[in-house]
């Protein structure tokens, strides 16, 4: 079966780093790129970027560059979302998608991973 | 913010057609596919359609979807209560290099 199995939910304070996890089984992680996607409670879906696992190339979503790092270590079929520095307003739920070639749209994604930021 | 524009919401009776748009420009919709999620409550995305009016495996074709010039449409024929959900449309937005969401329509099945 194909899958991405995220990490799960975590509660961190502003200013805490913060590192979650995406594992593809099923099928060629190198081969597909994976995307991340926020949203925030009560919200709709952001697009934050992709990374190809294959030769880890990355785009950011011009919202989302420098506020985060997507990264993905293809020997564990493993994609990572970090934050160096937490902030209230990352508070949200976190999906991984495997995005099939890219006009084809996400065709599986992960259950979620909600992060929760407060003091 | 999104650079493709949704109706908040829409509804209708069981075995009803509802119909969703999603209006964008040149750089997404105009030029690009587009692709259509359906979000159950507290559940995952998944996939509705794709390229515009293509269904993956296991979609029922109560589902369509379509596409003229910057806008897109996505119909539910034969509405049943288990479509009550959020629905999104996406595309590559050639400007942005990169994926953009329409702002969800939330459906309700009265």
């Amino acid at each position: 079966e194909v899958q991405l199995v995220q990490s799960g939910a975590e509660v961190k304070k502003p200013g805490e780093s913060l590192k979650i996890s995406c594992k593809g089984s099923g099928y060629s992680f190198s081969s597909y790129w994976i995307g991340w996607v926020r949203q925030m409670p009560g919200k709709g879906l952001e697009w934050m970027g992709i990374i190809f696992p294959g030769d880890s190339d990355t785009t950011y979503s011009p919202s989302f560059q420098g506020q985060v790092t997507i990264s993905a270590d293809k020997s564990i079929s493993t994609a990572y979302l970090q934050w160096s520095s937490l902030q209230a307003s990352d508070t949200a739920m976190y999906y991984c998608a495997r995005l099939i070639g890219q006009y084809n749209g996400f065709d599986i994604w992960g259950q979620g991973t909600m992060v929760t930021v407060s003091s | 913010q999104s650079v493709l524009t949704q109706p908040p919401s829409a509804s209708g009776t069981p075995g009803q057609r509802v119909t969703i748009s999603c209006s964008g420009s040149s750089s997404n919709i105009g030029g690009n596919p587009v692709n259509w999620y359906q979000q159950l409550p507290g559940t995952a995305p998944k996939l509705l359609i794709y390229i515009n009016n293509q269904r993956p495996s296991g979609v029922p074709d109560r589902f369509s979807g379509s596409k003229s010039g910057t806008s897109a449409s996505l119909a539910i024929s034969g509405l049943q209560s288990e479509d009550e959900a959020d629905y999104y449309c996406a595309a590559w937005d050639d400007s942005l290099s990169g994926y953009v969401f329409g702002t969800g329509t939330k459906v309700t099945v009265l």
